[in-house]
């Protein structure tokens, strides 16, 4: 089955930028989605169809893709921050999501 | 502002059937949309299990098919995921979303999940 691989975790101080990579063999031919899931909380967008930004999702969000990697880039990195963000793309079979990676706000 | 919330009747035995109900609030699931079940689980991570039209036009994740049945219920807006034959590898926490847009999109929102544990 497609797989989708991001790195376990990132560690950035803060007022930083984190970048996340989210590679899949396919990617360049896909939309990519980014969710954030905060503690206790469900997954919610903040990128989609690669580079957009939903209502509500600060400009230090960005998304950014080039042939088999997608990457999440998160500015000015705060506190807030600190959460799990998985990809997610439609194969053409199933929806997959990518295995998570931890950002550490130092 | 359109909510979901997932509902069940908690922890369930190996080889049963685990039912749990999505029910939508602030949009009728009659004017459109595809809403599907993910859980997720230390295991498997996000596992997407299916998704459902208004009209009853499902697809699954072939992994799980053959265990999985999504039907909906527009009069309760509410629509519903069976697991047959469940096993300690279906512990995980369940959540309903509303897919936007086309095939090669993405889920929002979601519910805030329910914690389903498999065990005798």
């Amino acid at each position: 089955s497609y797989v989708l691989t991001q790195p376990p975790s990132v560690s950035v101080a803060p007022g930083q930028t984190a970048r996340i990579t989210c590679g899949g063999s396919s990617i360049g031919s896909e939309s990519v989605h980014w969710y954030q899931q905060r503690p206790g909380q469900a997954p919610a967008v903040v990128i989609i169809f690669d580079s957009d930004r939903p209502s509500g999702i600060p400009e230090r969000f960005s998304g950014s893709k080039s042939e088999n990697t997608a990457t999440l880039t998160i500015s000015r990195v705060d506190a807030g921050d600190e959460a799990d963000y998985f990809c997610q793309v439609w194969d053409g079979n199933l929806y997959v999501f990518g295995s998570g990676t931890k950002v550490n706000v130092l | 502002q359109v909510q979901l919330q997932e509902s069940g009747p908690g922890p369930v035995k190996p080889s049963e059937t685990l039912t749990l109900t999505c029910s939508v609030s602030g949009y009728s699931i009659s004017s459109g949309y595809y809403w599907g079940w993910i859980r997720q689980s230390p295991r498997l991570g996000l596992e997407w299990i299916g998704t459902i039209f208004h009209n009853g036009n499902t697809y699954y994740n072939p992994s799980l098919k053959g265990r999985v049945f999504i039907s909906v219920d527009t009069s309760k807006n509410q629509f519903s995921l069976n697991l047959t034959s469940v096993t300690a590898a279906d512990t995980a926490v369940y959540y309903c979303a509303r897919r936007a847009g086309g095939s090669g999109s993405y889920f929002a929102p979601w519910g805030r999940g329910t914690l389903v544990t498999v065990s005798s």
